[in-house]
């Protein structure tokens, strides 16, 4: 079954220190990879997302991921951290395999707090 | 500007209501989505729909309904079945049905309470 895991609650930075928000997953086939904000009371915004190549991907606001198919992990980065990036991120999985569905999977969450 | 539309954005169910979460999306997409938030729960899918008068359950139906009679719009009912109504609701949709590398487009969300 596919899952999705977001190790820490919450995540606290520095204004101008580099930022790490972690994910793994499991997948039975090749993975499909996406990360999304939250700001509070508002939808989820797609930042970013894995599908094949490079494994280093580039997204919106200055954010990346890196992908490690032997980590099963994909990771959000972002070198220099800006307090307005404060919000809930989640990681969410579609397995290649999966059909006609396109069901995702999310991870619980982590919140990300700058401090100025 | 093109996007998905829920409303309203707070509603309140007495005991025993059913009440009705609007979503409309002005993309053209094919799939639409119902998602349920709770806090250290991420998202749980409801239902979902990949075509006009089609839709399934997703992992968490009970208690819930929807309708796809128009591709712009994918209204979800709460019955007086669903004992813990209380929660964030989410609607995505997403385009290109063949293309499943297509990310989820969501939108503001409907928080519902219990009076």
């Amino acid at each position: 079954a596919q899952s999705v895991a977001q190790p820490e609650d919450q995540v606290n930075v520095a204004e101008g220190n580099p930022l790490t928000v972690k994910c793994t997953y499991s997948v039975s086939g090749n993975p499909y990879l996406f990360w999304y904000v939250q700001y509070p009371n508002r939808g989820l915004q797609f930042l970013l997302k894995y599908i094949t190549g490079d494994n280093l991907v580039k997204g919106s606001y200055g954010f990346e991921a890196e992908f490690n198919k032997s980590q099963t992990s994909f990771h959000l980065k972002k070198p220099s951290a800006l307090v307005s990036d404060s919000a809930l991120y989640f990681c969410a999985v579609r397995d290649g395999y999966g059909g006609a569905t396109n069901k995702l999977i999310f991870g619980t969450g982590t919140l990300l707090a700058v401090q100025p | 500007d093109g996007g998905i539309t829920q409303s309203p954005k707070y509603l309140f169910r007495k005991e025993g209501q059913n009440v009705t979460l609007s979503c409309e999306q002005n993309l053209n997409h094919d799939a639409m989505y119902w998602y349920r938030q709770d806090p250290g729960q991420g998202l749980r899918l409801i239902y979902y729909s990949q075509i006009v008068n089609d839709f399934q359950k997703g992992d968490i139906a009970e208690g819930y309904s929807v309708s796809r009679e128009k591709k712009e719009s994918f209204p979800l009912t709460v019955t007086s079945a669903q004992k813990n109504p209380t929660a964030f609701y989410l609607c995505a949709s997403r385009g290109d049905r063949g293309l499943y590398s297509q990310p989820q487009h969501f939108g503001d969300g409907t928080r519902l309470s219990i009076l």
